[in-house]
């Protein structure tokens, strides 16, 4: 596996079931980002995490919190979930946030719909 | 707030050239870029502009100028495979990269 891995590609939930998405990145980076991209909206930032410290936490309701085990994997559990939710969230994962270009290496991301 | 604006669609024919307009009103400003998104695919990184000017890379080219808070990317040779959505992004602080809505570019025969 190469580049950032994200699973599952398709998700379709009820409100009250539990599920997690996983983000795996095999390029050695140092931080990962998890973004959300509804239709005909930009992409919005979620959470950054900096070897395995939470650095940035964007205006994201509470019932969303990650987990980061250690700096390759990034999970975002699913529960509680509401109808807005849906939508396809992407990772990305970077180098060094703090130098240079910083660019952003994305997964292909994981499509998520709540009924 | 972040304000990023860039055209909705655009349409051109094979071999031709598209350029893509983005303005920006950001609380800070550590580069912009520009990713390429194929539908149900990752975005794709293209260009960085830190410095205003222009940075050619091939077929694709970006221009910045901070004072005007404007960017372009253009697209020369218009290929078939080059039908994607185009992101013009503003890095702000040390994490924080925040996105344009997106252009989707149509290639036609």
């Amino acid at each position: 596996e190469t580049g950032v891995t994200q699973t599952p590609r398709h998700l379709v939930m009820g409100m009250t079931n539990k599920k997690s998405l996983k983000c795996e990145q095999h390029l050695g980076h140092n931080a990962m980002y998890w973004y959300k991209q509804s239709a005909k909206k930009p992409l919005e930032l979620m959470f950054v995490y900096s070897l395995e410290e939470r650095v940035e936490n964007n205006s994201v309701p509470s019932r969303f919190s990650p987990e980061c085990p250690n700096s390759s994997h990034l999970f975002l559990p699913l529960h509680p979930l509401q109808p807005e939710d849906s939508a396809l969230y992407l990772c990305a994962s970077s180098q060094d946030p703090a130098s240079g270009a910083n660019v952003l290496t994305f997964g292909a991301g994981s499509r998520l719909t709540v009924l | 707030g972040q304000n990023i604006d860039q055209p909705t669609e655009m349409t051109a024919t094979e071999g031709a050239i598209v350029q893509i307009n983005c303005t920006y009103q950001t609380s800070g400003f550590n580069g912009l870029f520009w990713y390429q998104q194929h539908a149900g695919e990752a975005p794709t990184f293209l260009s960085y502009n830190v410095l205003d000017g222009l940075e050619e890379k091939g077929r694709f080219s970006s221009f910045l100028s901070r004072s005007k808070g404007y960017s372009y990317l253009l697209l020369k040779e218009l290929q078939m495979k080059d039908s994607a959505s185009y992101l013009c992004a503003v890095r702000d602080g040390d994490y924080k990269l925040s996105f344009g809505a997106g252009t989707t570019v149509t290639v036609r025969a």
